[in-house]
């Protein structure tokens, strides 16, 4: 299973552009890059995923290179609201899929601080 | 449901007691995860179920956990004589019956466990 590498915490202020790259080296062929947002007395939150190149949607963007051994989380325009833990994932879907292993394993994700 | 329902949302068990862990998946999804989140942590994989089948269990700590899901839908997990280091949020998550979706979980917002 591929192993992922995230900083453990970054600050920003109301109004910046956040970005949370992710090391995976050892991604396999058929992994996917997923990212979730978990907040406090909360479960974690489905925000984005990609395969290759780059993906966008109403919250998020994100960056995939062509070796994928990284991948960067682009939030625009941060608010307070967006403090949270930000975890960057691997997996392959086929093993999610009738597959014979759940294998998306959670990190420990980026604690994000934004301040007024 | 609208979305995954987990119950009890707090449990406070002495030591050596047995507890048992509800939950309610979306409706029509058929893969099934629990994980375990420790204070701090990121969530730690216990086992994941396609319909009532228990594919992979490799993520539970001991014998003393058992999990099951005996028509394909609600699925409990059980802790026999727990152990104070049982304590923490359990999440239950879900995901449809699609490729694409296979990675995206949505997840209930937990079972803060406390042994005394």
């Amino acid at each position: 299973l591929a192993k992922t590498t995230q900083p453990i915490s970054m600050d920003s202020y109301e109004g910046q552009e956040v970005n949370i790259t992710c090391s995976h080296n050892n991604i396999a062929t058929n992994d996917y890059i997923t990212w979730y947002q978990q907040f406090p007395s909360q479960g974690p939150r489905f925000i984005i995923q990609g395969y290759k190149t780059k993906v966008t949607n109403e919250v998020a963007s994100l960056f995939i290179p062509a070796d994928r051994k990284s991948s960067t989380l682009s939030l625009p325009r941060v608010s307070l609201s967006d403090t949270a833990v930000y975890y960057c994932l691997v997996g392959d879907m086929d093993m999610n899929y009738g597959g014979s292993q759940g294998n998306l394993i959670f990190g420990k994700g980026t604690k994000l601080s934004v301040k007024p | 449901g609208a979305g995954v329902s987990q119950s009890p949302r707090y449990k406070v068990a002495k030591r050596g007691q047995d507890v048992a862990l509800r939950c309610d998946p979306i409706s029509g999804h058929v893969s099934l995860f629990w994980y375990q989140q420790a204070l701090g942590q990121g969530p730690e994989f216990l086992t994941y179920f396609q319909n009532e089948a228990q594919l992979d269990k490799s993520g539970l700590p001991s014998d003393r956990f058992f999990a099951e899901r005996p028509e394909g839908s609600v699925s409990t997990l059980k802790i026999q004589r727990t152990q104070q280091e049982d304590s923490a949020v359990y999440l239950c998550a879900s995901s449809p019956p699609t490729r694409a979706g296979a990675n995206v979980l949505t997840f209930g917002a937990g079972s803060r466990l406390t042994v005394l």
